[in-house]
C-alpha cells in the first residue's frame, strides 16, 4: 500500500535561519506531488507542485523554493526564514491529475 | 487567477441539526473534490464529483456539484459529534495537475 512520510512533525525556527522540510511516498511511481501551507485557521494555498523528476511549478513567489531529487522526494526549502513564514506545511501525492490527494500528517513551523 | 470560495466560514450547530456548506469557483471545473481535516489532523479525502449536476450520498453525507460545474455543497443530516472538523472543497481545473483548495468551514457540533 502506499504511504507518505513526512517530517518533522513540529520545528521552531529563528528568523533568518534556513529550512529544509522532507515529504516521502512509498508504494507507487512517477506521483504528482503537492506542498500546502495552512495559516492557523485558515484554507489550504497551494505552494508547488511536480509532475516529474526536476519538475517543480510555483505557485506563490515567495522566499520558499521546493525540489524533485528523486521520483518520490519532495522538499521545501528556504535560504532565510521570515516570521511570516509560520504555518501547518503538509505535503501530498495523487496518482494522476484529477484523482484524490493523499496528504501527510504536516509539518508545523513557527518562525520565531 | 483561480479562486474557490466557501460559507460559511464557521458553523456551530446543536447536535441532530442540518449542516450545510457552500463551494463557489470563480472558473469552471472539470471536477471538484471534498475533503474533512479534523482538528490538528490534516485533509482526508472525502468524494469527487465529476459530472454536470451529480449527486452523491455517503450515509448522512449529500454532496452536490452544480449543472454549470462551478459550484458545489455538502449537506450532514442529523449531525453527530465526530463530525466536528473542517470542511474543504478542492476545485480541479481542465488541463491543469493543480487542487486549488477552498477557504474551508469549520464545523462544530454542540452535544
Amino acid at each position: 500500500s502506499q504511504t507518505i512520510h513526512q517530517w518533522p512533525a513540529t520545528l521552531v525556527q529563528p528568523v533568518g535561519s534556513p529550512l529544509s522540510l522532507e515529504c516521502t511516498v512509498e508504494g507507487t511511481s512517477n506521483p504528482n506531488l503537492y506542498w500546502y501551507r495552512q495559516a492557523a485557521g485558515r484554507g489550504l494555498q497551494l505552494l508547488f507542485y511536480s509532475v516529474g523528476i526536476g519538475q517543480i511549478s510555483s505557485e506563490v513567489p515567495q522566499n520558499l523554493s521546493a525540489s524533485r531529487p528523486q521520483d518520490r522526494q519532495f522538499i521545501l526549502s528556504s535560504k532565510k526564514l521570515l516570521l511570516s513564514d509560520s504555518g501547518f506545511y503538509l505535503c501530498a501525492w495523487s496518482v494522476i491529475q484529477h484523482t484524490e490527494a493523499f496528504f501527510g500528517q504536516g509539518t508545523r513551523l513557527t518562525v520565531v | 487567477g483561480q479562486q474557490v470560495m466557501q460559507i460559511p466560514q464557521y458553523q456551530h450547530v446543536q447536535e441532530g441539526e442540518d449542516f450545510t456548506t457552500y463551494c463557489n469557483s470563480s472558473t469552471t471545473l472539470s471536477n471538484i473534490q471534498w475533503y474533512k481535516q479534523r482538528p490538528g489532523g490534516h485533509p482526508v479525502f472525502l468524494i469527487q464529483l465529476v459530472k454536470s449536476g451529480e449527486v452523491k450520498k455517503q450515509k448522512r453525507l449529500t454532496f452536490q456539484f452544480g449543472e454549470a460545474k462551478k459550484n458545489s455543497s455538502l449537506h450532514i443530516t442529523a449531525t453527530q459529534t465526530t463530525d466536528v472538523g473542517t470542511y474543504f472543497c478542492a476545485g480541479l481545473t481542465s488541463g491543469t495537475y493543480k487542487y486549488i483548495f477552498g477557504t474551508g468551514t469549520r464545523l462544530k457540533v454542540l452535544a
